[in-house]
């Protein structure tokens, strides 16, 4: 049973720490995605990672960032949380070419006090 | 970028209707997916289709697919109460694009 998973599934924070969301894959993907997820706003891609070490910007990078030393393990950073990262954030991955159907982990619900 | 938008964004049916859910999208499109969601978890997919084919199946899902019109229907035939989830549709432009997601319609169905 492919999987993708998230060290956690609520996180609170403070503002100003730095936060590190996880995320593990066990299908060989070649591509990792990281999304945060609104109500009323559906998904935006933060970072998109297509090879170890490779990143590229989504559609909002602004405060965060992104480490892929392993092919299995996709990390976003927020570098100072603030309040207005509160949000449910998704991890994914694909098989190349980077439109291939999409394996979403469960979730982190993130909420920065 | 929001390419795909989702109509209605709400709808509630009872169990054994059938629900029917509409994606419009502005660009030319590659291959249009859906994705199911339960309430605080990921997203799973459903169907993928490509933009050279007008309809697929899958078990009690039927989607379609008018390049023309730029637009995509979901029909869930003899729904029930599992099928209470929000549906996103996706799309994607090609080469090294990406998948671009709808904003997600929310299907109640009632028992």
């Amino acid at each position: 049973d492919v999987k993708v998973t998230q060290s956690s599934r609520y996180l609170v924070k403070r503002t100003g720490e730095k936060v590190f969301l996880e995320c593990v894959q066990d299908m060989d993907h070649e591509n990792m995605f990281w999304y945060r997820q609104d109500p009323g706003l559906g998904l935006r891609l933060i970072y998109f990672s297509y090879d170890v070490k490779m990143k590229e910007k989504g559609d909002i990078p602004e405060g965060y960032s992104v480490s892929r030393e392993k092919k299995e393990r996709f990390s976003l950073i927020l570098e100072s949380a603030s309040t207005n990262q509160t949000s449910m954030y998704l991890c994914a991955s694909s098989s190349t070419p980077s439109y291939n159907e999409q394996f979403f982990g469960p979730g982190t619900r993130l909420t920065v006090l | 970028s929001q390419q795909g938008e989702e109509d209605p964004q709400a709808l509630s049916i009872q169990e054994g209707e059938n629900a029917t859910m509409n994606c419009s999208y502005k660009t030319s499109i590659n291959n249009l997916q859906w994705y199911r969601q339960n309430s605080g978890r990921g997203l799973v997919h459903l169907i993928l289709i490509r933009s050279n084919e007008r309809e697929k199946h899958s078990g009690r899902l039927r989607v379609t697919l008018d390049t023309s019109k730029k637009s995509s229907s979901l029909l869930i035939t003899a729904s029930r109460a599992a099928d209470t989830a929000s549906y996103f549709c996706a799309t994607d432009t090609g080469a090294n694009s990406k998948l671009t997601f709808g904003k997600g319609i929310t299907l109640s169905v009632r028992p």
